[in-house]
């Protein structure tokens, strides 16, 4: 199974910073990478996919980059709906989530 | 609006069998894959198995984690998706998401509210 490790696990972040999350492939995905945020007591939702591509309704502060193994999700200016725990995703073979990064005040 | 409720979750105790339903509206649920994902309180999202469209003959796949226990089906004509967990262990409790799987790359677009799974003595 490829394993998707992302990095930090929390961080700490104040309003309008920028934001940076990791997630490393235990092999290459191509961009077959997804990222998901979700809010307490709620289910997730669907932000990037395949890497870079914002999905419909989500706000253009959120970007990814990558690919093969090393990937990235950016929130450019930090909102408090943002506050958050996000999730990587790869669907290259089988499917596979990262262990989360919780992004606090 | 595309919605998927879940149903059936509760506390069973371990060696058990539980059923989950998923009902589903706003889209041709014919059309597409269907999947159930999991979480355990406080951890991270778990893929537990999917069931394909008709046209890929309802195929179905499961994590290594439930496979030979749970099974996944659909029922195209109530627009409805099942998980059937038979020899639940403790380490199954989790909230079940019923989740449709977009048309690109494997993505999970849409995601039902979940229900709580307990498995305990």
């Amino acid at each position: 199974d490829i394993q998707m490790t992302q990095s930090p696990s929390s961080l700490s972040a104040s309003l309008g910073d920028r934001v940076t999350i990791t997630c490393r492939a235990s092999q290459t995905i191509s961009r077959y990478l997804n990222w998901y945020q979700q809010k307490p007591g709620k289910a997730p939702e669907l932000l990037i996919y395949t890497a870079s591509s914002l999905q419909s309704g989500v706000p253009s502060r959120f970007s990814g980059s990558g690919s093969g193994t090393d990937f990235t999700l950016t929130i450019s200016s930090l909102q408090p709906e943002d506050f958050a725990t996000y999730y990587c995703q790869q669907s290259y073979s089988s499917l596979t989530f990262g262990g989360g990064t919780k992004v606090e005040i | 609006e595309v919605q998927l409720v879940e149903s059936g979750g509760g506390l069973v105790q371990p060696g058990g069998s539980l059923r989950l339903s998923c009902a589903a509206s706003g889209f041709t649920f014919s059309d597409y894959y269907m999947d159930w994902v999991r979480q355990a309180p406080g951890k991270g999202l778990e893929w537990v198995g999917r069931t394909r469209n008709k046209a890929n003959s309802h195929t179905t796949e499961y994590a290594a984690s439930v496979k030979g226990r749970f099974t996944v089906s659909r029922d195209d004509s109530k627009n409805s998706l099942y998980l059937q967990m038979n020899s639940l262990k403790t380490e199954d409790t989790a909230v079940y998401y019923c989740v449709r799987v977009g048309a690109t790359a494997d993505t999970f677009d849409y995601w039902g509210q979940g229900t709580l799974v307990t498995v305990s003595s």
